[in-house]
């Protein structure tokens, strides 16, 4: 599976758009993008994937280049219970597990 | 369906005990992966199952852990003999079989604690 680059932190106020990179130079073809994030002591839970095309469901949108080498997640309106780890996964068709890096801890101010 | 449940919440065992993790997938999830996050530390593969068979256990500590996913019954991840350094907090997913179009959906954890 492609490797990913988040930054390690971020800051965002609240009610601002939250726009999280991650960039994934080496992706293949085959591989999708998936986002987790992980508030604090709770399991990851899934935001959203793609493959090729933006996506966007009621957690958030997916922005994905054209050369699919980077994407950001966008949380539109951020609050305060976005605080959390997010995590950028690359992850090939039917691959068995999925692997995670150290994300961005996204920090939303009052 | 509430999601995947995981049980117990928290589990404090003394050192050389067995601690018993139990997980139970979201109805018609037929896979099943244990993850690991130690203290201020990231989350770590252990294994990945389904039902009856171990598929992937190539981050599982190879003396002391054991899991297993039955016919019948929760996936049950075993430590034998704990110590202080297997406490941390053990995270439970499930997927179905078409794994690439769905999200796995991840339990709340078992947080082990080995005094």
């Amino acid at each position: 599976d492609a490797k990913t680059t988040q930054p390690t932190s971020m800051d965002c106020a609240e009610g601002r758009a939250a726009n999280l990179p991650c960039n994934h130079s080496t992706i293949s073809g085959n591989e999708y993008v998936y986002w987790y994030r992980q508030i604090h002591s709770q399991g990851p839970q899934y935001i959203i994937h793609g493959l090729k095309n933006n996506e966007t469901n009621e957690m958030a949108s997916l922005i994905i280049t054209e050369d699919r080498k980077s994407s950001t997640l966008i949380l539109p309106h951020a609050t305060l219970r976005d605080t959390a780890v997010y995590y950028c996964i690359v992850l090939i068709q039917g691959a068995q597990k999925l692997v995670f890096g150290q994300g961005t801890r996204l920090t939303i101010n009052p | 369906n509430a999601g995947v449940m995981q049980n117990p919440r928290h589990l404090v065992r003394r050192r050389g005990q067995e601690a018993r993790l139990r997980c139970s997938p979201m109805k018609g999830h037929s896979h099943v992966y244990w993850y690991r996050q130690l203290p201020e530390e990231g989350l770590k593969f252990m294994v990945y199952l389904q039902k009856e068979n171990i598929i992937d256990e190539s981050g599982m500590p190879k003396e002391r852990f054991s899991a297993e996913f039955p016919k019948e019954g929760p996936s049950i991840l075993r430590i034998q003999q704990v110590v202080r350094g297997d406490s941390a907090a053990y995270f439970c997913a499930s997927s179905p079989r078409d794994r690439a179009n769905y999200g796995y959906t991840f339990g709340s954890g078992t947080r082990l604690t080995v005094v």
